[in-house]
Protein backbone atom coordinates (compact mmCIF):
# COMPACT_ATOMS: atom_id res chain seq x y z
CA UNK A 1 0.00 0.00 0.00
CA UNK A 2 0.72 3.51 0.03
CA UNK A 3 1.08 6.17 2.92
CA UNK A 4 2.74 9.27 3.26
CA UNK A 5 2.97 11.46 6.39
CA UNK A 6 3.32 15.62 6.93
CA UNK A 7 3.58 17.40 10.11
CA UNK A 8 -0.27 18.63 10.97
CA UNK A 9 0.72 22.47 11.14
CA UNK A 10 3.46 24.66 11.17
CA UNK A 11 3.80 28.55 12.06
CA UNK A 12 6.16 30.74 10.20
CA UNK A 13 6.21 34.97 9.73
CA UNK A 14 5.90 36.46 7.34
CA UNK A 15 9.22 37.25 5.36
CA UNK A 16 10.13 33.58 6.36
CA UNK A 17 11.28 30.84 4.67
CA UNK A 18 9.50 27.75 5.38
CA UNK A 19 10.24 23.71 4.65
CA UNK A 20 7.20 21.42 4.69
CA UNK A 21 8.60 17.82 4.59
CA UNK A 22 6.62 14.65 3.64
CA UNK A 23 7.79 11.14 4.06
CA UNK A 24 5.73 8.31 2.19
CA UNK A 25 6.12 4.37 1.80
CA UNK A 26 5.23 3.09 -1.69
CA UNK A 27 4.89 -0.21 -3.44
CA UNK A 28 5.80 1.78 -6.57
CA UNK A 29 6.74 5.18 -7.38
CA UNK A 30 6.19 7.76 -9.66
CA UNK A 31 7.37 10.62 -8.06
CA UNK A 32 5.92 13.22 -5.51
CA UNK A 33 3.55 16.28 -6.23
CA UNK A 34 2.59 19.34 -3.86
CA UNK A 35 -1.06 21.11 -3.92
CA UNK A 36 -2.03 24.00 -2.02
CA UNK A 37 -5.71 24.41 -0.97
CA UNK A 38 -7.33 27.59 0.60
CA UNK A 39 -10.24 27.60 2.66
CA UNK A 40 -11.40 24.14 1.14
CA UNK A 41 -11.28 25.56 -1.95
CA UNK A 42 -9.66 23.50 -5.49
CA UNK A 43 -6.42 21.96 -4.83
CA UNK A 44 -3.95 23.98 -6.68
CA UNK A 45 -1.03 22.19 -8.67
CA UNK A 46 2.27 23.93 -6.89
CA UNK A 47 5.25 21.28 -8.01
CA UNK A 48 6.24 17.47 -9.05
CA UNK A 49 9.72 15.96 -8.74
CA UNK A 50 9.75 12.48 -10.63
CA UNK A 51 13.85 12.67 -9.56
CA UNK A 52 16.32 13.33 -7.20
CA UNK A 53 16.95 17.08 -6.72
CA UNK A 54 15.42 20.25 -6.76
CA UNK A 55 12.72 21.93 -8.50
CA UNK A 56 12.49 25.63 -8.44
CA UNK A 57 9.32 27.55 -9.05
CA UNK A 58 9.32 31.62 -9.03
CA UNK A 59 9.03 31.29 -4.62
CA UNK A 60 8.18 27.77 -4.44
CA UNK A 61 10.61 24.95 -4.14
CA UNK A 62 10.37 21.05 -3.95
CA UNK A 63 12.92 18.48 -3.46
CA UNK A 64 12.90 14.88 -3.36
CA UNK A 65 15.16 11.97 -2.15
CA UNK A 66 14.05 9.20 -3.61
CA UNK A 67 16.60 6.53 -1.50
CA UNK A 68 14.93 8.24 1.68
CA UNK A 69 11.76 8.14 0.58
CA UNK A 70 11.52 11.21 1.49
CA UNK A 71 10.36 14.99 0.25
CA UNK A 72 9.84 18.59 1.20
CA UNK A 73 8.38 21.83 -0.08
CA UNK A 74 10.24 25.44 0.44
CA UNK A 75 8.15 28.38 0.54
CA UNK A 76 10.36 31.52 0.43
CA UNK A 77 10.10 35.08 1.61
CA UNK A 78 6.94 34.19 2.86
CA UNK A 79 3.47 36.07 2.40
CA UNK A 80 -0.20 36.18 4.73
CA UNK A 81 -1.46 34.60 1.20
CA UNK A 82 0.64 31.95 1.40
CA UNK A 83 -1.39 30.58 4.22
CA UNK A 84 -3.05 27.51 3.76
CA UNK A 85 -3.03 23.94 3.45
CA UNK A 86 -0.14 21.83 1.64
CA UNK A 87 -0.32 18.45 0.27
CA UNK A 88 2.03 15.99 -0.92
CA UNK A 89 0.87 13.60 -3.02
CA UNK A 90 2.09 10.24 -4.56
CA UNK A 91 0.75 8.69 -7.93
CA UNK A 92 -0.44 4.90 -7.57
CA UNK A 93 1.36 3.17 -10.37
CA UNK A 94 -1.00 0.61 -11.13
CA UNK A 95 -4.29 1.10 -13.64
CA UNK A 96 -2.54 3.86 -15.87
CA UNK A 97 -1.02 5.77 -12.74
CA UNK A 98 -4.09 8.30 -12.62
CA UNK A 99 -4.91 7.75 -8.75
CA UNK A 100 -3.34 10.35 -6.57
CA UNK A 101 -3.27 9.39 -2.99
CA UNK A 102 -2.66 12.07 -0.70
CA UNK A 103 -0.96 12.94 2.43
CA UNK A 104 -3.11 14.56 5.63
CA UNK A 105 -1.94 17.93 4.78
CA UNK A 106 -0.09 20.89 6.57
CA UNK A 107 -1.45 23.42 7.63
CA UNK A 108 0.69 26.99 6.91
CA UNK A 109 -0.08 29.69 9.19
CA UNK A 110 2.01 33.01 8.27
CA UNK A 111 1.87 35.46 11.06
CA UNK A 112 2.82 39.38 10.75
CA UNK B 1 -9.99 28.17 -21.12
CA UNK B 2 -12.49 27.33 -18.60
CA UNK B 3 -11.51 25.14 -15.63
CA UNK B 4 -12.92 22.06 -14.54
CA UNK B 5 -16.48 22.63 -13.58
CA UNK B 6 -18.39 21.58 -10.74
CA UNK B 7 -22.04 21.77 -9.91
CA UNK B 8 -24.01 22.10 -7.74
CA UNK B 9 -21.41 23.91 -5.12
CA UNK B 10 -23.58 23.11 -2.17
CA UNK B 11 -26.34 20.18 -2.32
CA UNK B 12 -28.44 19.29 1.00
CA UNK B 13 -30.11 15.85 0.78
CA UNK B 14 -32.06 13.84 3.29
CA UNK B 15 -31.17 10.32 4.44
CA UNK B 16 -32.23 8.13 2.08
CA UNK B 17 -32.42 10.52 -1.31
CA UNK B 18 -29.76 10.38 -4.04
CA UNK B 19 -27.08 12.91 -4.65
CA UNK B 20 -26.11 13.73 -8.35
CA UNK B 21 -22.63 15.40 -8.65
CA UNK B 22 -21.53 16.57 -11.95
CA UNK B 23 -18.48 17.32 -13.54
CA UNK B 24 -17.62 18.75 -16.40
CA UNK B 25 -13.44 18.59 -17.47
CA UNK B 26 -11.55 20.91 -18.93
CA UNK B 27 -11.95 21.24 -22.77
CA UNK B 28 -9.29 18.49 -23.66
CA UNK B 29 -9.24 16.05 -21.12
CA UNK B 30 -10.94 12.84 -21.48
CA UNK B 31 -9.52 11.85 -17.68
CA UNK B 32 -11.45 12.47 -14.75
CA UNK B 33 -11.35 11.85 -11.65
CA UNK B 34 -13.36 11.96 -8.27
CA UNK B 35 -12.09 12.64 -4.74
CA UNK B 36 -13.70 12.95 -1.46
CA UNK B 37 -12.39 15.31 1.79
CA UNK B 38 -13.89 15.22 5.52
CA UNK B 39 -13.22 18.45 7.47
CA UNK B 40 -9.85 19.06 8.26
CA UNK B 41 -8.33 15.61 6.25
CA UNK B 42 -6.77 15.29 2.65
CA UNK B 43 -8.15 14.17 -0.29
CA UNK B 44 -9.38 10.47 -0.81
CA UNK B 45 -9.42 9.11 -4.41
CA UNK B 46 -12.77 7.50 -5.27
CA UNK B 47 -12.41 6.76 -8.73
CA UNK B 48 -10.40 7.05 -12.07
CA UNK B 49 -12.59 7.58 -15.35
CA UNK B 50 -12.31 8.09 -18.93
CA UNK B 51 -14.95 8.33 -21.61
CA UNK B 52 -17.44 5.44 -21.02
CA UNK B 53 -15.01 3.58 -19.16
CA UNK B 54 -14.10 3.31 -15.30
CA UNK B 55 -9.99 2.79 -15.41
CA UNK B 56 -9.19 2.42 -11.41
CA UNK B 57 -13.22 2.19 -9.19
CA UNK B 58 -10.70 0.59 -5.94
CA UNK B 59 -11.60 4.11 -3.77
CA UNK B 60 -15.51 3.75 -4.58
CA UNK B 61 -17.76 1.84 -1.55
CA UNK B 62 -19.20 -1.20 -3.10
CA UNK B 63 -22.72 0.20 -2.18
CA UNK B 64 -24.75 2.84 -2.94
CA UNK B 65 -21.78 4.89 -5.17
CA UNK B 66 -21.69 4.82 -8.39
CA UNK B 67 -19.93 7.03 -11.49
CA UNK B 68 -19.89 7.92 -15.19
CA UNK B 69 -18.34 9.46 -17.81
CA UNK B 70 -20.65 9.41 -20.86
CA UNK B 71 -19.19 10.20 -24.40
CA UNK B 72 -20.84 13.07 -24.21
CA UNK B 73 -22.18 15.76 -21.12
CA UNK B 74 -20.55 15.88 -18.14
CA UNK B 75 -19.45 13.56 -15.53
CA UNK B 76 -21.54 11.63 -12.81
CA UNK B 77 -20.81 10.43 -9.32
CA UNK B 78 -24.16 9.01 -8.20
CA UNK B 79 -24.87 8.84 -4.04
CA UNK B 80 -28.26 6.62 -3.39
CA UNK B 81 -29.54 6.22 -0.31
CA UNK B 82 -27.37 9.25 1.64
CA UNK B 83 -26.73 8.64 4.86
CA UNK B 84 -25.28 11.47 7.37
CA UNK B 85 -21.33 9.64 7.02
CA UNK B 86 -21.59 10.45 2.72
CA UNK B 87 -21.41 14.28 4.13
CA UNK B 88 -18.09 15.79 2.72
CA UNK B 89 -16.64 17.89 -0.06
CA UNK B 90 -16.40 15.93 -2.91
CA UNK B 91 -13.74 17.14 -5.82
CA UNK B 92 -13.68 16.28 -9.45
CA UNK B 93 -10.16 16.30 -11.44
CA UNK B 94 -9.18 15.94 -15.00
CA UNK B 95 -6.14 15.44 -16.57
CA UNK B 96 -5.25 15.10 -20.68
CA UNK B 97 -3.97 11.75 -20.10
CA UNK B 98 -3.83 9.39 -17.63
CA UNK B 99 -0.19 9.66 -15.83
CA UNK B 100 -0.28 13.99 -15.59
CA UNK B 101 -0.70 16.97 -13.40
CA UNK B 102 -4.00 16.82 -12.36
CA UNK B 103 -6.30 19.82 -12.33
CA UNK B 104 -8.84 19.88 -9.62
CA UNK B 105 -12.49 21.72 -9.54
CA UNK B 106 -14.01 24.13 -7.01
CA UNK B 107 -15.55 21.02 -5.64
CA UNK B 108 -19.44 20.01 -4.28
CA UNK B 109 -20.01 20.42 -0.29
CA UNK B 110 -22.88 17.71 0.36
CA UNK B 111 -24.49 17.68 3.67
CA UNK B 112 -26.97 14.85 4.47
CA UNK B 113 -29.73 16.26 7.01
Amino acid sequence: GQSLEQPSEVTAVEGAIVQINCTYQTSGFYGLSWYQQHDGGAPTFLSYNGLDGLEETGRFSSFLSRSDSYGYLLLQELQMKDSAFYFCAVRDPYNQGGKLIFGQGTELSVKP
Amino acid sequence: NAGVMQNPRHLVRRRGQEARLRCSPMKGHSHVYWYRQLPEEGLKFMVYLQKENIIDESGMPKERFSAEFPKEGPSILRIQQVVRGDSAAYFCASSPAGNNEQYFGPGTRLTVT
